[in-house]
């Protein structure tokens, strides 16, 4: 069975650029979760996606937003990029709500860097 | 709002020796779970454990194995044995039902050969 993938691996945009990044959770699997990881804050959750309805959101400004579609896709957006959004950002799936069990099956991670 | 709290930025430990990763939480629910994960480098995230709160055995995963002391709030790894791929940075994590994930800020540990 396939893992959790995500496009793209690596990506440099320009601040005030927006950017998309994709995750396909593993098959089955109908919960996404989206964390923000960097050297100064570590692991912040981003929101959750469960059946294509937002379950839960982390504290982030409106800049970052998410979907996810029928296939359990899930997409996040940001807008309006800062140096400060230069990250790992990494997408996680569950077979149930995250919020439920808690165990995740994480992707490797889009790194954007912002210049 | 749940806080965890992990006071080792990194430790080293000699392949085949044991080492323990400390991780402090604090919340006022009393059903939740506690999670080790592990990130190897440039590698996903994988779980390591899992501890259920209203169990009282502590969890046991091959070499790896916690202490969880609820009323202290503290949940420790124990790693026996080490080999040169446990080499990761470690994530304590917290959940209490219907709310997200909260990681603590990681341990890196380094096995040396």
């Amino acid at each position: 069975k396939a893992g959790v993938t995500q496009t793209p691996r690596y990506l440099i945009k320009t601040r005030g650029q927006q950017v998309t990044l994709s995750c396909s959770p593993i098959s089955g699997h109908r919960s996404v979760s989206w964390y923000q990881q960097t050297p100064g804050q570590g692991l912040q959750f981003l929101f959750e996606y469960f059946s294509e309805t937002q379950r839960n959101k982390g504290n982030f400004p409106g800049r970052f937003s998410g979907r996810q579609f029928s296939n359990s896709r899930s997409e996040m957006n940001v807008s309006t990029l800062e140096l400060g959004d230069s990250a790992l950002y990494l997408c996680a799936s569950s077979v149930g709500q995250a919020a439920n069990t808690g165990e995740l099956f994480f992707g490797e991670g889009s790194r954007l860097t912002v210049l | 709002a749940q806080t965890v709290t992990q006071s080792q930025p990194e430790m080293s430990v000699q392949e085949a020796e044991t080492v323990t990763l400390s991780c402090t939480y604090d919340t006022s629910e009393n059903n939740y779970y506690l999670f080790w994960y592990k990130q190897p480098p440039s590698r996903q995230m994988i779980l390591v454990i899992r501890q259920e709160a209203y169990k009282q055995q502590n969890a046991t995963e091959n070499r790896f194995s916690v202490n969880f002391q609820k009323a202290a709030k503290s949940f420790s790894l124990k790693i026996s044995d080490s080999q040169l791929g446990d080499t990761a940075m470690y994530f304590c994590a917290f959940k209490a039902a219907g709310n997200k994930l909260t990681f603590g800020g990681g341990t890196r540990v380094l096995v040396k050969p």
